[in-house]
């Protein structure tokens, strides 16, 4: 089976522009989570849709970042304006059902906001 | 609150020596235990886990065992290969489903 994708896999921008994330989770699996590493940082939990709904957005940073997920498919999380202090690895990761099934993730897409 | 702590890298160690990556956790309940490891190049990928107290998990050679009296689970290896060299996360999972890591640590194996 295909894995979870994501693109852009490096996004180079400039504060104030806007960027836009996608991700493909495997087909079938409802939940569908976004997280980000903040170099040399742990990797912190922004969000999570089951299906089409957001389940939990308390890691949300602020509301520069919106995520969707139009018809419980791909999601997209897009940073408008772009801060520095966005840069990172943006990690998506998607399950059937958490407890018995472990998250799979995608390669991440590395922000670079200069 | 829930957190994970995990050992600075970054870790350089020789082809077949041995391997301990420290991780202790807070967390409220009883949370299960996760180590992900990523690879040059690849995503986050489950190396093991553990759902309950005195758990071991493993996988590839590695092991890792859930403490709770010492609120630790440290991944060891025996004997580590070139083909270790990535960065490990240790994570819990609370309750509530939600996923909680540390800040990784890299490890570089050199032959």
């Amino acid at each position: 089976e295909a894995g979870v994708t994501q693109f852009p896999s490096h996004s180079v921008i400039e504060k104030g522009q806007t960027v836009t994330l996608r991700c493909d989770p495997i087909s079938g699996h409802d939940n569908l989570y976004w997280y980000r590493r903040v170099m040399g940082k742990e990797i912190k939990f922004l969000l999570h849709f089951v299906k089409e709904s957001k389940q939990d957005e308390s890691g949300m940073p602020n509301n520069r970042f919106l995520a969707e997920r139009t018809g419980g498919t791909y999601s997209t999380l897009k940073v408008q304006p772009a801060e520095l202090e966005d840069s990172g690895v943006y990690f998506c990761a998607s399950s059937q059902e958490l407890k018995d099934s472990p998250l799979h993730f995608g390669n991440g897409t590395r922000l670079t906001v200069t | 609150g829930n957190s994970v702590t995990q050992m600075e890298g970054p870790v350089t160690l020789s082809e077949e020596a041995f391997l301990t990556i420290n991780c202790t956790y807070t967390a409220t309940g009883y949370p299960s235990l996760f180590w992900y490891v990523q690879y040059p190049g690849e995503g986050l990928q489950l190396l093991l886990k553990a759902t309950k107290a005195d758990d071991k998990g493993s996988n590839k050679g590695f092991e890792a065992t859930y403490r709770k009296e010492t609120t630790s689970f440290h991944l060891e290896k025996g004997s580590v290969q070139v083909s270790d060299s990535a960065v490990y996360f240790c994570a819990l999972l609370t309750g509530a489903n939600n996923l909680f890591f540390g800040t990784g640590t890299r490890l570089t194996v050199i032959p």
